[in-house]
């Protein structure tokens, strides 16, 4: 089974700062994606990567950085975090040119 | 008009009957189609792909792609508390994007 981890369930931060939302995929995927969902929004792609060192913007990425260091992680930035951030985070992976798999999601809340 | 279009519900069924879950796109390049199930504080899961037209079988879902209609459902038979459920459609060209539908809210009461 594709296993997709987030290192955090819930998290509380203040406005103004830096957070880093991390994602772990086990199954070797060259792909992966970073989302945010809302309601009535659906999903919004915010960045992805094909390869390592690699990124591309999304939809909807200011705001927010990336960094894949290695293969298996995908890591989420939130320079200096504002209340319209306040979202549920999803990531994802896929094999080259298929299917995404998601990890349970990371609900992230701005005061 | 958005790439895919998709009820959002609440869709409201007793325990046993059969749920019919549609979306409706315009990119007629889009080749690749998918239903993913999204429980409350969940990620969303894979449960259906089909590639190009025709239906696709697994247990008591059903997916079926018109392509010339653009036009995609999901079908559920003998329907459990236990599928109620945000229901997302997504779809692609070929790429390495997905486009999502918004979802349906499904709640299937005994």
């Amino acid at each position: 089974d594709v296993k997709v981890t987030q290192s955090s369930r819930y998290l509380v931060k203040r406005t103004g700062e830096k957070v880093f939302l991390e994602c772990v995929q086990d199954m070797d995927h060259e792909n992966m994606f970073w989302y945010r969902q809302d309601p009535g929004l659906g999903l919004r792609l915010i960045y992805f990567s094909y390869d390592v060192k690699m990124k591309e913007k999304g939809d909807i990425p200011e705001g927010y950085s990336v960094s894949r260091e290695k293969k298996e992680r995908f890591s989420l930035i939130l320079e200096s975090a504002s209340t319209n951030q306040t979202s549920m985070y999803l990531c994802a992976s896929s094999p080259y040119q298929d299917t995404q798999y998601f990890g349970p999601g990371t609900r992230l809340t701005v005061l | 008009q958005k790439e895919v279009e998709q009820d959002p519900g609440p869709l409201s069924v007793p325990e046993g009957a059969i749920v019919s879950l549609n979306c409706t796109y315009s990119n007629s390049a889009f080749q690749y189609f998918m239903w993913y199930r999204q429980y409350s504080r969940k990620g969303p899961e894979l449960l259906m792909y089909t590639y190009s037209s025709g239906n696709k079988e697994d247990g008591r879902f059903t997916a079926q792609v018109d392509k010339s209609s653009k036009y995609i459902s999901l079908f559920i038979r003998d329907s459990q508390p236990s599928d109620s459920a945000t229901y997302l459609c997504a779809m692609s060209a070929g790429t390495d994007k997905l486009i999502f539908g918004t979802g349906t809210r499904l709640q299937v009461f005994p």
